[in-house]
C-alpha cells in the first residue's frame, strides 16, 4: 500500500514564525504536491515537484516555499507565518502524471 | 484558472434515500476525478472519467461525465451511513495530473 505521511496532524504557531511542514512517501513516486484546503474552496495547489530539487508553482504560491532534497521527502515552508495561512495542508504524491494521486492525512495549522 | 462549482454544498439525508451531487464548470477538462474524504484523512480517489458522456458504476455509486466534458454528476442509490464524507470532484487539463482543479466540495451526511 502507498503511504504518504505528514509530520504533524495539528500545529499551532504564532504570527511571524517560520514553519516547516514535512511530507514523506514510501513508494518511490516521482511527483509530490502540496495543497491547502479551506471550507467552500476545495483544494488549491500551492507547489508541486516532479523530481528532486525541481519545483513548480501552483495556483497560490505566495507566502510559501518548498524543498525537495530527497525523492521521498517534500517540505513546505512558511517563511513568516500569517493568520491567513491558518488552514488544512495536504500532501500528495503520484508515480507519474497519469497515475492516481495519494494523499496524506493532512496537517491542520493554526496561526495565532 | 478553471473553477469547479459543486452543488449542493451540504446534504443531509436519511439512510436508504437516493441523492445526486453535481460538479459544474465553464471550462473543458480532459478527465474528471471524484474523491471522498473522511474526517481526519486525505481524499481518496473513487473514479476517473475520461470520455464525454461516459458513465461509470462503482456498486451503488454512478458517475457521469457530461458530453461536453465540462460537468459531472455523482448519483448514490440507497445511501448508507458509510457514504458520509466530503465528496470532491477534480478536473485535469491536458494528459496529466500535475495541475488538478478541485471543486468546492459537497459534505454529505447520511442519517441512520
Amino acid at each position: 500500500d502507498v503511504k504518504v505521511t505528514q509530520s504533524s496532524r495539528y500545529l499551532v504557531k504564532r504570527t511571524g514564525e517560520k514553519v516547516f511542514l514535512e511530507c514523506v512517501q514510501d513508494m518511490d513516486h516521482e511527483n509530490m504536491f502540496w495543497y491547502r484546503q479551506d471550507p467552500g474552496l476545495g483544494l488549491r495547489l500551492i507547489y508541486f515537484s516532479y523530481d528532486v530539487k525541481m519545483k513548480e508553482k501552483g495556483d497560490i504560491p505566495e507566502g510559501y516555499s518548498v524543498s525537495r532534497e530527497k525523492k521521498e521527502r517534500f517540505s513546505l515552508i512558511l517563511e513568516s507565518a500569517s493568520t491567513n495561512q491558518t488552514s488544512m495542508y495536504l500532501c500528495a504524491s503520484d508515480r507519474d502524471s497519469t497515475d492516481t494521486q495519494y494523499f496524506g492525512p493532512g496537517t491542520r495549522l493554526t496561526v495565532l | 484558472t478553471q473553477l469547479l462549482e459543486q452543488s449542493p454544498q451540504f446534504l443531509s439525508i436519511q439512510e436508504g434515500e437516493n441523492l445526486t451531487v453535481y460538479c459544474n464548470s465553464s471550462s473543458v477538462f480532459s478527465s474528471l476525478q471524484w474523491y471522498r474524504q473522511e474526517p481526519g484523512e486525505g481524499p481518496v480517489l473513487l473514479v476517473t472519467v475520461v470520455t464525454g458522456g461516459e458513465v461509470k458504476k462503482l456498486k451503488r455509486l454512478t458517475f457521469q461525465f457530461g458530453d461536453a466534458r465540462k460537468d459531472s454528476s455523482l448519483h448514490i442509490t440507497a445511501a448508507q451511513p458509510g457514504d458520509t464524507g466530503l465528496y470532491l470532484c477534480a478536473g485535469a487539463v491536458g494528459f496529466g495530473n500535475e495541475k488538478l482543479t478541485f471543486g468546492t466540495g459537497t459534505r454529505l451526511t447520511i442519517i441512520p
